[in-house]
C-alpha cells in the first residue's frame, strides 16, 4: 500500500527565496506523481504531473523531480512570491490503483 | 474546456438530515472520484465511479453513497448526517482509462452540519 509523506508540514520564508518542498513515497512502482496547490477553503489546482518514465517537469518558476529509486519527489519554487502562499500537496498513484494517495501537504507562507 | 464544477458550493444542514452533492466532470472524462477533507484527517478518498460503475471504494460507512449518470455527472449522498460529516467535499475527474491519468479537482462543496 502506497504511503506518502510530506516534510516539512509548514514553512515560512521571506519573499524572493528559492524553496524545495519534499514528498516521499513507499512504493517505487509508481505510475505518476502529481503536485497540487490548495488555497484555504478551495479545491486543488494541479501544478505538475510527472509520469514514471520522466525525471522532471517544469512550469514557469516551478520544477518537480521524481526519483523512483529513492522514493522521493521534490517541488522547487524559484524566486518565491507572497502569491505562492498556499498548501502544496503531492499524490502518487501505484499498484494498479486508479486512486492517488495524498500526502498531508506543506503549508507555505511567503511574507513580503 | 470547462473545468470540474460542483454544486452547491456551500450547505448548512442539521443532524439527521440527508444531503446530495453534485459534480460535473471535464467533458470527455469518464472517471469521477469523491474526497472528504477535514483539518484533522486531511484528504480521504470516498469512492470512484467510472462509466456509471463504482470502481473503487474507500473506508466510509454506508451512509455515504454515490452514483454516476450516463453523461458522467456524479452525485454523492450522505444520509443521517452527523456533526463529524462537516467537511469540504471535493470531486476530481480524469479520463480514467489508465492509472496514471491526471486528476483535476473541482472547487468543492463546504458542508456544515449543526
Amino acid at each position: 500500500k502506497q504511503e506518502v509523506t510530506q516534510i516539512p508540514a509548514a514553512l515560512s520564508v521571506p519573499e524572493g527565496e528559492n524553496l524545495v518542498l519534499n514528498c516521499s513515497f513507499t512504493d517505487s512502482a509508481i505510475y505518476n506523481l502529481q503536485w497540487f496547490r490548495q488555497d484555504p477553503g478551495k479545491g486543488l489546482t494541479s501544478l505538475l504531473l510527472i509520469q514514471s518514465s520522466q525525471r522532471e517537469q517544469t512550469s514557469g518558476r516551478l520544477n518537480a523531480s521524481l526519483d523512483k529509486s529513492s522514493g522521493r519527489s521534490t517541488l522547487y519554487i524559484a524566486a518565491s512570491q507572497p502569491g505562492d502562499s498556499a498548501t502544496y500537496l503531492c499524490a502518487g498513484t501505484s499498484g494498479g490503483s486508479y486512486i492517488p494517495t495524498f500526502g498531508r501537504g506543506t503549508s507555505l507562507i511567503v511574507h513580503p | 474546456k470547462a473545468g470540474v464544477t460542483q454544486t452547491p458550493r456551500y450547505l448548512i444542514k442539521t443532524r439527521g438530515q440527508q444531503v446530495t452533492l453534485s459534480c460535473s466532470p471535464i467533458s470527455g472524462h469518464r472517471s469521477v472520484s469523491w474526497y472528504q477533507q477535514t483539518p484533522g484527517q486531511g484528504l480521504q478518498f470516498l469512492f470512484e465511479y467510472f462509466s456509471e460503475t463504482q470502481r473503487n471504494k474507500g473506508n466510509f460507512p454506508g451512509r455515504f453513497s454515490g452514483r454516476q449518470f450516463s453523461n458522467s455527472r456524479s452525485e454523492m449522498n450522505v444520509s443521517t448526517l452527523e456533526l463529524g460529516d462537516s467537511a469540504l467535499y471535493l470531486c476530481a475527474s480524469s479520463s480514467g482509462t489508465q492509472p496514471y491519468n491526471e486528476q483535476f479537482f473541482g472547487p468543492g462543496t463546504r458542508l456544515t452540519v449543526l
